[in-house]
């Protein structure tokens, strides 16, 4: 089973500034399966990004993806209030899904 | 409008069973794998498994294999998560989620509320 780790575990950070999010896999990991999640307090979570770098419909491009094998980036430009949340990555091989225990963004 | 709308909290005491639901609309229910998602209390998303409604196929994490069972009934484009004997354990918020392909990725597009199981003596 692959085992995701993300880093920071909590991101304090101030509206206007960038964040910077990591998704690291124990193994390698197709770009097409690693996808990114938005889950705010009391709400389901939701999709952000699919195939590491492409946005899910209706997320702003202030969101971007990237990286490949085992090292993946979520960039937040730009925060806005709404933006913090908690992140989680998720890898989706061999039919078999996994999530990273997920990173807190926090106002600084 | 693609809609997971998930039957309500559950408050159960250890060793009874539950099963929980997820109704889907606003697409072709047979066509497209559900999971379910746990999300303990304060703790982060745990993928449990899939399942495809038009036949049942199912594939679940190594870590649930044996513990829950899925199923869906289609006449009422409805899937299901159910336990046998439940633990104080269990007690999660459990979300049902479709699982779509983009451009080959599989991922989950839209959401049900979460049903929210509470097991207690």
């Amino acid at each position: 089973e692959i085992v995701l780790t993300q880093s920071p575990g909590t991101l304090s950070l101030s509206p206007g500034e960038t964040a910077a999010l990591s998704c690291r896999a124990s193994q390698s990991v197709s770009n097409t399966y690693l996808a990114w999640y938005q889950q705010k307090p009391g709400q389901a979570p939701r999709l952000l990004i699919y195939g590491a770098s492409s946005r899910a419909t209706g997320i702003p491009d202030r969101f971007s993806g990237s990286g490949s094998g085992t090292d993946f980036t979520l960039t937040i430009s730009r925060l806005e209030p709404e933006d913090f949340a908690v992140y989680y990555c998720q890898q989706y091989g061999s039919s078999q899904g996994t999530f990273g225990p997920g990173t807190k963004l926090e106002i600084k | 409008e693609v809609q997971l709308v998930q039957s309500g909290a559950e408050v159960k005491k250890p060793g009874e069973s539950l099963k929980i639901s997820c109704k889907g609309s606003g697409y072709s229910f047979t066509r497209y794998w559900i999971a379910w998602v746990r999300q303990m209390p304060g703790k982060g998303l745990e993928w449990m498994g899939v399942i495809y409604p038009d036949d049942s196929d199912t594939r679940f994490s190594p870590s649930f294999q044996g513990q829950v069972t899925m199923s869906a009934d289609t006449s009422i484009s409805t899937a299901y998560l159910q336990w046998s004997s439940l633990k104080a354990s269990d007690t999660a918020m459990y979300y049902c989620a479709r699982e779509v392909t983009l451009f080959g990725a599989d991922v989950f597009e839209n959401w049900g509320q979460g049903t929210m199981v509470t097991v207690s003596s």
